[in-house]
């Protein structure tokens, strides 16, 4: 069963680079092709869609966060990562990776439970 | 900027049928958008429930259902259960490799 564990910093101070990773069990990040992707629900909101990366490295991010996200992929450990530039506040988040399902990440499952990060001095 | 929509709350009784929509700002929703769906409780991550407009995920109850209505797409609940009070999003493909996820229906089963 594909399982998927978000990890890193949960506290960050703003201006800094925010850094998480996802290891993915029970399959292999290369199989299939499919595109792994992170999405982050700000507390008491709703969910956005970050980005996404396929084994080959092509990645795909949302035009809001372009400009200071990138998602990488470590295939020897089987894990994809994500950081994300000059945080603020705003960031602050439960952060998630999931496996895309399509050609373009057109759905997200399964999902990790998510690890929150907090941004502040 | 294109704006994915859905109703804030919806209130069933148990046993009920309920209807969620998923539509755009600007434009109509069809199978072309992929249209997904994801139940969330509070403190959990979410949970797909509906992918590609109508293939509910695996273990998924068959009272779950997906669809296109007009220029939306739908999720309907038939048998409304108590543990089925969640928050529900809709995620919408809207081309070049982006999705975008509607705000959310909050539903009550009372």
């Amino acid at each position: 069963q594909l399982q998927l564990q978000e990890s890193g910093s949960g506290l960050v101070k703003p201006s800094q680079i925010l850094s998480l990773t996802c290891a993915v069990s029970g399959g292999s990040i290369t199989s299939g092709g499919y595109p792994w992707s992170w999405i982050r629900q700000p507390p008491g909101k709703g969910l956005e869609w970050i980005g996404y990366i396929y084994h080959t490295g092509t990645t795909y991010y949302n035009p809001s966060l372009k400009s200071r996200v990138t998602i990488s992929v470590d295939l020897s450990k089987n894990q994809l990562s994500l950081n994300l530039r000059s945080v603020t506040a705003a960031d602050t988040a439960v952060y998630y990776c999931a496996r895309g399902g399509g050609r373009y990440a057109n759905w997200f499952d399964p999902w990790g439970q998510g690890t929150l990060v907090t941004v502040s001095s | 900027q294109t704006v994915v929509t859905q109703e804030p709350s919806f209130s069933v009784s148990p046993g009920g049928t309920v209807t969620l929509t998923c539509g755009l700002n600007s434009g109509s929703v069809s199978a072309n958008s992929y249209p997904s769906w994801y139940q969330q409780t509070p403190g959990q991550a979410p949970r797909t429930l509906i992918y590609t407009t109508n293939t509910r995920s695996s273990g998924v109850p068959d009272r779950f259902s997906g669809s296109i209505l007009g220029n939306k797409a739908a999720l309907t609940i038939t048998g409304a259960q108590a543990d089925d009070e969640s928050d529900y999003y809709c995620a919408l493909y809207m081309g070049s490799g982006i999705s975008v996820f509607g705000g959310g229906t909050k539903v009550t089963v009372l």
